[in-house]
């Protein structure tokens, strides 16, 4: 069965700070994803890596970076955390094409006071 | 651009009544389609998907969903549904030539009461 470990299930941060949340797949998927959840929008892509070292922009990339140093761990970067980047955030990992299920972790709810 | 709607944010149903959530999309390929379950506190998961041939396609616990393609819909129903159904359900396409995207609708949340 594949497992998806988010590093924190509640994150609380102040206005400025650099955050990071890990994510971490033990199948050995390619492909890996960083999506906000807010209510009534659904899930947004921010970032997605399909190879070590490798990263393509999602549909909200602005104030986030990426970093996936190995196959198993994606990880997501606010520079400088803000308010309005309170939200639920899920990180999926997908092995090979569109045809297969993205399996996702349980979430990091983050609160940026 | 591909893009998903789901009509309906919120759905309440009395327990053993049929269900439908709708799910609408707009594409001008072919697609992907499907639908993804949210359970209280937990991340999501597969329920169903079509890739090709029957139009029907079912889940392993009573739903089941039909492409219509000249409607672009997807709608996901269940003829009773049960009190541990209660859950918020994603519909989410995929263009064949999209690269790695996934689109979501925004959700419907599905409430079975006693």
């Amino acid at each position: 069965d594949v497992k998806v470990t988010q590093s924190s299930r509640y994150l609380v941060k102040r206005t400025g700070e650099k955050v990071f949340l890990e994510c971490v797949q033990d199948m050995d998927h390619e492909n890996m994803f960083w999506y906000r959840q807010d209510p009534g929008l659904g899930l947004r892509l921010i970032y997605f890596s399909y190879d070590v070292k490798m990263k393509e922009k999602g549909d909200i990339p602005e104030g986030y970076s990426v970093s996936r140093e190995k196959k198993e761990r994606f990880s997501l970067i606010l520079e400088s955390a803000s308010t309005n980047q309170t939200s639920m955030y899920l990180c999926a990992s997908r092995l090979g094409q569109l045809d297969q299920p993205q399996h996702f972790g349980d979430g990091t709810r983050l609160s940026i006071l | 651009a591909q893009s998903v709607t789901q009509l309906d944010s919120q759905v309440p149903v009395f327990e053993e009544a049929p269900v439908e959530l709708r799910c609408n999309y707009s594409s001008s390929v072919s697609v992907y389609l499907f639908w993804y379950v949210q359970y209280p506190n937990q991340g999501l998961q597969l329920l169903l998907k079509y890739l090709s041939g029957s139009t029907l396609v079912e889940s392993i616990n009573g739903f089941e969903a039909e492409f219509n393609k000249s409607q672009t819909s997807f709608h996901l129903r269940k003829p009773s549904v049960h009190i541990s159904d209660t859950a918020e359900y994603f519909c989410a396409v995929s263009e064949n030539n999209a690269g790695n995207m996934l689109t979501f609708g925004g959700g419907t949340r599905l409430m079975v009461k006693p």
